[in-house]
């Protein structure tokens, strides 16, 4: 059956760290992949969008990975600041079946 | 535009009684999901519509649940009759195209908190 991973439940860094999230999928063969990030009682927000040709992806202080060969999506978020505390979905699609999303990974900045 | 909107945004309701949660997506959009959240089963997808006809239902848990989606700026969960373990955050969400075309992102409303007492 299709699975998605997100390397762990909870993560806390430093501000000013690099913060990186895992996101593994098993039995998908994705065209592409988005990350979104939900914060405490809001819905998630669509933040980048990697494709299969694409190896890497840039916005701002976000960076994003995605090696099929690996089936793994890699989330970079330079310099954190406390206000990136969130949890961050990532959602691996293949072709127009609905997103189905990770559980997420709750990142907290610490100051 | 204001976003996807959703109604209520908390309700409380006892075992037995009828749930309605509504959802206006935004306008022009042609694809509408309802998902469920929960701390053990994250973000579930219960259903689908595109250009207001279900797509697929397969997520729907039980015959208790029904959606529908009466024009292209209105659709209902309902949950009859509603059972403590439905106690969830329910998401509607709504996007321009899906799959290859414009990446197909979602945008979410900011959910409806169910308590079944």
């Amino acid at each position: 059956s299709q699975k998605i991973e997100q390397n762990s439940e909870a993560l806390n860094i430093q501000e000013g760290k690099t913060a990186t999230l895992t996101c593994n999928y098993t039995n998908y063969s994705p065209a592409y992949l988005q990350w979104y990030r939900q914060d405490p009682g809001r819905g998630p927000v669509f933040l980048l969008l990697i494709r299969e040709n694409e190896k890497e992806k840039r916005k701002e202080r976000l960076k994003v990975t995605f090696d099929t060969t690996l089936k793994q999506s890699l989330f970079h978020i330079t310099a954190s600041q406390p206000a990136d505390s969130a949890t961050y979905l990532c959602a691996p699609r293949e072709g127009n079946t609905p997103l189905v999303f990770g559980k997420g990974t709750r990142l907290s900045v610490i100051a | 535009d204001a976003g996807v909107i959703q109604s209520p945004r908390h309700e409380v309701t006892e075992m037995g009684q009828e749930v309605t949660l509504r959802c206006k997506p935004i306008s022009g959009h042609d694809y509408l999901f309802w998902y469920r959240q929960t701390m053990m089963r994250g973000l579930e997808l219960l259903i689908y519509f595109n250009n207001n006809v279900p797509i697929d239902d397969s997520g729907m848990p039980e015959d208790r649940f029904s959606a529908k989606m009466p024009n292209a700026s209105f659709s209902t969960l309902k949950i009859q009759p509603s059972e403590p373990r439905d106690s969830a955050v329910y998401f509607c969400a709504s996007s321009l195209g899906a799959g290859n075309s414009a990446g197909g992102e979602l945008f979410f409303g900011e959910g409806s908190r169910l308590t079944v007492l």
